[in-house]
């Protein structure tokens, strides 16, 4: 059964630097996702990606962050200059569809500690 | 106005027994209501889903049943087992209106005991 995959599963890094957060998606799958949760909060939606665009984008997803689909396999996300407040466990998702109300599939995915 | 309120945060279980878990939401523009399942190293995964124009929908032993005038809707599993012992989000979403918003409760972490 096809999934979406995340690398590396455990990320940790220092306050500043720069952390690139990898995941493979579903290979027919045309939509993309990421959301974070941070320990012991809810899953927040931090944007979604279509056709090497930003479709749309939270407040939390500001200049630090940004996304590439840097080939036809791989879907990254990218701080650029790391907070503490950026630890958390990042989920990447996919979709063949458009619309949230079908069904998103959801990596392992990445916990980003930093320190 | 756009958060999903989920309780319990942890429940705990019998073999055999029924799992509740609630949601509640404020924003009347939500029409679209699925519920996630995730196991430990896993992510989130479809469980379950209602639209607000029926009161309840049932699949397997999962239910979810649905109060539009309350704004709850919540999450039955009946017979439970140690097999659903999971963490579960409820999770609201308005598709109309342009663009589209999902919206995540802070999850249930449920164990069924053997």
């Amino acid at each position: 059964e096809p999934e979406v995959t995340q690398t590396p599963s455990h990320q940790v890094t220092q306050m500043g630097q720069e952390v690139i957060l990898r995941c493979v998606p579903i290979s027919n799958h045309l939509y993309f996702y990421w959301y974070r949760q941070i320990l012991g909060q809810k899953v927040e939606f931090l944007v979604s990606f279509y056709n090497n665009e930003i479709s749309e984008k939270s407040e939390i997803f500001d200049d630090q962050f940004s996304v590439e689909r840097p080939d036809g396999s791989n879907f990254t996300l990218k701080i650029r200059s790391t907070k503490l407040e950026d630890s958390a466990m990042y989920f990447c998702a996919s979709s063949d569809k458009a619309t949230l109300s079908d069904e998103q599939f959801f990596g392992p995915g990445t916990r980003l500690t930093v320190l | 106005q756009q958060q999903v309120k989920q309780s319990p945060q942890s429940l705990i279980v019998q073999k055999g027994g029924i799992s509740i878990i609630n949601c509640a939401y404020e924003n009347t523009a939500f029409d679209y209501f699925p519920w996630y399942q995730q196991f430990p190293g896993k992510g989130p995964a479809l469980l379950i889903a209602i639209r607000p124009d029926v009161s309840e929908k049932k699949e397997g032993r999962f239910t979810i049943s649905f109060n539009k005038s309350a704004k709850q809707f919540s999450l039955h599993i009946m017979d439970s087992q140690p097999g659903d012992s999971a963490t579960y989000f409820c999770a609201a979403i308005q598709t109309q209106g342009g663009s589209e918003k999902l919206v995540f409760g802070k999850g249930t972490k449920l164990t069924v005991n053997p």
